[in-house]
């Protein structure tokens, strides 16, 4: 079974920061990741599919990169919004295997 | 637009069984793969099973293959989950999503969940 590793665990930044959450893979998957935002007592929400391609809606100062089995989940200027957990998932083969989150925190 | 709704949650003992439901409109059902997902109280997102477009295939977590199953049907537009053998680590908010397309797709719709408890 595929692995997905996420790190960190949680992390807090000031309003403006620039973060970057990463997930990996314990084998290669393409470009099938995903990552999700979940806000605290909310239902997840899809933010990029396909690594890279944002999902609509979603602000442009968030974005995915990698391919294989490096990730990484940006967001350019960090707002107050934004404080939920955030998940990749693997959707390539089964088990599509969420990673365990990371909490992102505005300090 | 698209529309989730789970039902059929609900305190059960272990050994037990419950049978979830997630009807669905605002889309084309029997074009969309689904798939089911808990979250444990105070845990993260755990992928659970899924189900094709036509319902000739399914897959499963090893945690729950054996003892859930997934189906669906057209004609009603809802997803199920048949959940027997059921433990206390089963405990969680069970949410459907819709794939994107095929099994192997992202799912970017999810309904609101429904709380399974499972205690004597």
């Amino acid at each position: 079974d595929i692995q997905m590793t996420q790190s960190p665990s949680s992390l807090s930044a000031s309003v403006g920061d620039r973060v970057t959450i990463t997930c990996r893979a314990s084998q290669g998957i393409s470009d099938y990741l995903a990552w999700y935002q979940q806000k605290p007592g909310k239902v997840p929400k899809l933010l990029i599919y396909a690594a890279s391609t944002l999902q609509s809606g979603v602000p442009s100062r968030f974005s995915g990169s990698g391919s294989g089995t490096d990730f990484t989940l940006t967001i350019s200027s960090l707002q107050p919004e934004d404080v939920a957990t955030y998940y990749c998932q693997n959707y390539n083969s089964a088990p599509r295997a969420f990673g365990r989150g990371t909490k992102v925190e505005i300090k | 637009e698209v529309q989730l709704l789970e039902s059929g949650g609900g305190l059960v003992q272990p050994g037990g069984s419950l049978r979830l439901s997630c009807a669905a409109s605002g889309f084309t059902f029997s074009s969309y793969a689904m798939t089911w997902v808990r979250q444990a109280p105070g845990k993260g997102l755990e992928w659970v099973s899924a189900i094709s477009t036509s319902g000739g295939a399914t897959y499963y977590a090893d945690s729950v293959k054996g003892r859930f199953t997934i189906s669906r049907d057209k004609s009603k537009n809802t997803l199920y989950l048949q959940m027997n053998s059921l433990r206390a680590e089963d405990t969680a908010v069970y949410y459907c999503a819709k794939n994107m397309g095929t099994s192997t797709s992202c799912l970017d719709y999810w309904g609101q969940g429904t709380l399974v408890t499972v205690s004597s």
